[in-house]
């Protein structure tokens, strides 16, 4: 299995609080990305890295942002979460830009109260 | 939205043979055929990828119609732990940081 780590696995947190999730990998892969899953929508982007610095919008980034300061971790950060972030995150990371497998982390499982 | 149409959900008995199609009728003539699989409350997991000829590996076989228009999944002996939301992905323009993922098959393997 691909070494990925996603934490923490579980939150449970307050509207309008700030919440941080993280990816870490252990692969040295250069394409880093975020999902989230919700029931009847199946996977989402929500953003995506291509480098160190270098990220950009998925189809759900709103109320979402990233960072990648070094190549082993990107930070998924909701600045004042809501109830309709409640959610399951996934973390994913590639070699390569094209035709690549996606590896995926175990998710975060993500409660807004 | 997703450029694929798969089927909601099928059953399969275990040690048979599970088929799940997949239409892409839009592919373009660089675009993969992609396919994952999401056991419940796991990451989702490779399976496969193709461009136009059939490939398999350890886990599955795909068979991609001539025209590109259509594709099957073939697990060729089904074991219960093959339940789960399979899904099949064309990957689109911009490269595979845009990867997008359907709804995909919810295949139910019965003892």
């Amino acid at each position: 299995d691909a070494g990925i780590t996603q934490s923490p696995r579980h939150k449970v947190t307050e509207t309008g609080t700030p919440v941080t999730l993280r990816c870490h990998q252990t692969e040295n892969h250069r394409y880093m990305y975020w999902y989230r899953q919700d029931p009847g929508h199946g996977l989402r982007l929500i953003h995506y890295s291509y480098g160190v610095k270098d990220t950009d919008k998925g189809e759900v980034s709103d109320g979402y942002s990233v960072s990648r300061s070094k190549t082993e971790d990107f930070l998924l950060t909701l600045e004042s979460a809501t109830s309709s972030q409640t959610s399951v995150y996934f973390c994913a990371i590639s070699a390569v830009q094209s035709n690549e497998k996606l590896f995926f982390g175990s998710g975060t499982q993500l409660s807004v109260l | 939205d997703a450029k694929t149409t798969q089927p909601p959900s099928m059953d399969c008995a275990e040690g048979r043979a599970a088929n799940l199609p997949c239409n892409h009728s839009t592919i373009s003539g660089n675009e993969y055929v992609y396919w994952y699989r999401q056991i419940h409350s796991q990451g989702p997991q490779y399976i496969i990828h193709g461009l136009k000829n059939n490939e398999t590996n350890e886990m599955a076989s795909l068979i991609i119609t001539e025209d590109r228009k259509s594709s099957t999944l073939i697990l060729p002996h089904a074991t219960l732990r093959d339940t789960a939301v399979y899904y099949c992905i064309v990957r689109t323009e911009g490269g595979s940081e845009k990867l997008v993922f359907g709804k995909g098959t919810k295949l139910t393997v019965n003892p």
